[in-house]
């Protein structure tokens, strides 16, 4: 039961445009939600997160919006640069879980120059 | 660099061996979690720690165990290994239990043949 899932394996987005990656959950219990880059061979890094209480957060060229009715999130990125090519992961947490996040399959995003 | 490191990078062992798998987190971290990556599951979350404790359970077999010592630093034993349990074992610190954000070490490949 995946209860994190990101329905789109790669993602392909030429340089200086936007990159929307996308995210599903099912646990309603959920109330923190984290956004992961990853690159070959290394560990994921820590990009954005959102709480519950918050719509959307912003840092610098990444916004995540959460929708709580749709139980959906998203992570954009604007201008898409030939660095943030890598692997993004979404990721959840339920207050009464602690610290444990629930991660989705990752999407790969291509960023073409 | 994320601050959390693990050793060893590798590690190539025949099936029915044990291993051991090390974690040091970032400083002044005191919680500990264990991750593991396959090819076909993604993030799944193991165990984590909290000064020392046990605090949370996941998929976790009952070949594996984990421990915190007094120093945080933290092992991942991996016994009677199977070809199935090759995967990236990544360990990741936070500085508490709630809500934090989780930093990665780049992971430990194990390879069972």
């Amino acid at each position: 039961d995946q209860q994190v899932k990101q329905n789109s394996p790669s993602l392909s987005v030429q340089e200086g445009r936007i990159s929307i990656l996308n995210c599903d959950y099912t646990n309603s219990m959920f109330d923190y939600f984290l956004w992961y880059k990853k690159y070959p061979a290394e560990g994921p890094t820590f990009l954005i997160s959102i709480s519950s209480i918050k719509d959307k957060n912003e840092d610098g060229r990444f916004t995540v919006f959460l929708n709580k009715s749709a139980k959906h999130l998203s992570l954009h990125i604007v201008p898409s640069q030939p660095g943030d090519s890598a692997v993004y992961f979404c990721a959840a947490s339920a207050r009464n879980a602690g610290n444990m996040l629930t991660f989705g399959g990752g999407t790969r995003l291509m960023v073409k120059p | 660099d994320s601050g959390v490191t693990q050793t060893p990078k590798h590690l190539i062992t025949a099936t029915g061996q044990r291993v051991t798998l090390r974690c040091s987190p970032r400083s002044g971290d005191l919680s500990v979690y264990w991750y593991q990556q396959s090819l076909d599951q993604g993030l799944q979350f193991l165990i984590q720690y909290y000064n020392g404790e046990e605090r949370a359970k996941g998929n976790i077999l009952e070949r594996f165990s984990a421990q915190q010592f007094p120093d945080l630093h933290s092992e991942l034993n991996l016994s009677s290994l199977e070809l199935g349990d090759s995967a990236l074992y990544f360990c990741a610190s936070s500085v508490g239990q709630g809500f934090n954000t989780i930093y990665f070490g780049e992971g430990s490949w194990l390879t069972v043949v």
